[in-house]
């Protein structure tokens, strides 16, 4: 079965400082990841995601994360933290493994992200 | 689009009643998911349907809640009796494919 850990459940950063959010997956097959962000008294936004292809993924609001299948990671990363990019975001992983057309996401249980002036 | 719907947005509610959550998935969307998010417990799986048909309630807690999708644009999710531990946001996501699109969560307070 497919899991996500990621590593922190609080992670604080001044503005302009490098923001570096860790996922760790494991998972049976090739998969398919995620990382949903989620700002307060809101659903959960997708920031990007990575199927195939370019192992780095760029998404919104400038952060991007690196698929390395040898680390079995997908770290997201933006240079310099704005004030606007606290909230609490989440890594998921695709449930290839179901088969079929059942497209099931595991999430991790997510990283406050605290950015201070 | 106007992205998943959710209602009500907030419900209050006393112990012992029925509580009925709507959602309305993105119009193409094959698949709906409902999950439960609390401080406590993080975002869970509650139950998800593929073409309507229920795939996978083993994330429902117990039979109180129950999960219904009578066509392609309407799900709902009922909890009867309604206990205070049920205090949660609820939310509604649906997909074509892996990714998935949340609804902005109905607020559950049960007194």
């Amino acid at each position: 079965a497919q899991s996500v850990t990621q590593l922190g459940s609080h992670v604080s950063v001044s503005e302009g400082a490098l923001v570096l959010l860790r996922c760790n997956y494991s998972s049976s097959v090739p998969p398919y990841l995620f990382w949903y962000v989620q700002y307060p008294n809101q659903g959960l936004q997708l920031l990007l995601k990575y199927t195939t292809g370019a192992t780095l993924v760029k998404g919104i609001n400038g952060f991007e994360a690196e698929f390395k299948k040898s680390e079995t990671s997908f770290h997201l990363t933006k240079p310099s933290a704005h004030m606007s990019d606290a909230a609490e975001y989440f890594c998921a992983v695709s449930d290839q493994g179901s088969g079929g057309s059942n497209y099931k996401l595991t999430f991790g249980k997510g990283t406050l992200l605290t950015v201070n002036p | 689009d106007a992205g998943v719907i959710q209602s009500p947005r907030h419900e209050v509610t006393e112990m012992g009643q029925e509580v009925t959550l709507r959602c309305k998935p993105i119009s193409g969307h094959n698949s709906l998911f409902w999950y439960r998010q609390t401080m406590m417990r993080g975002l869970e799986l509650l139950i998800y349907f593929n073409n309507n048909v229920p795939i996978d309630d083993s994330g429902m807690p117990e039979d109180r809640f129950s999960a219904k999708m009578p066509n392609a644009s309407f799900s709902t999710l009922k909890i009867q009796p309604s206990e205070p531990r049920d205090s949660a946001v609820y939310f509604c996501a649906s997909s074509s494919y892996y990714e998935q699109y949340f609804g902005p969560g109905t607020r559950l307070t049960v007194t």
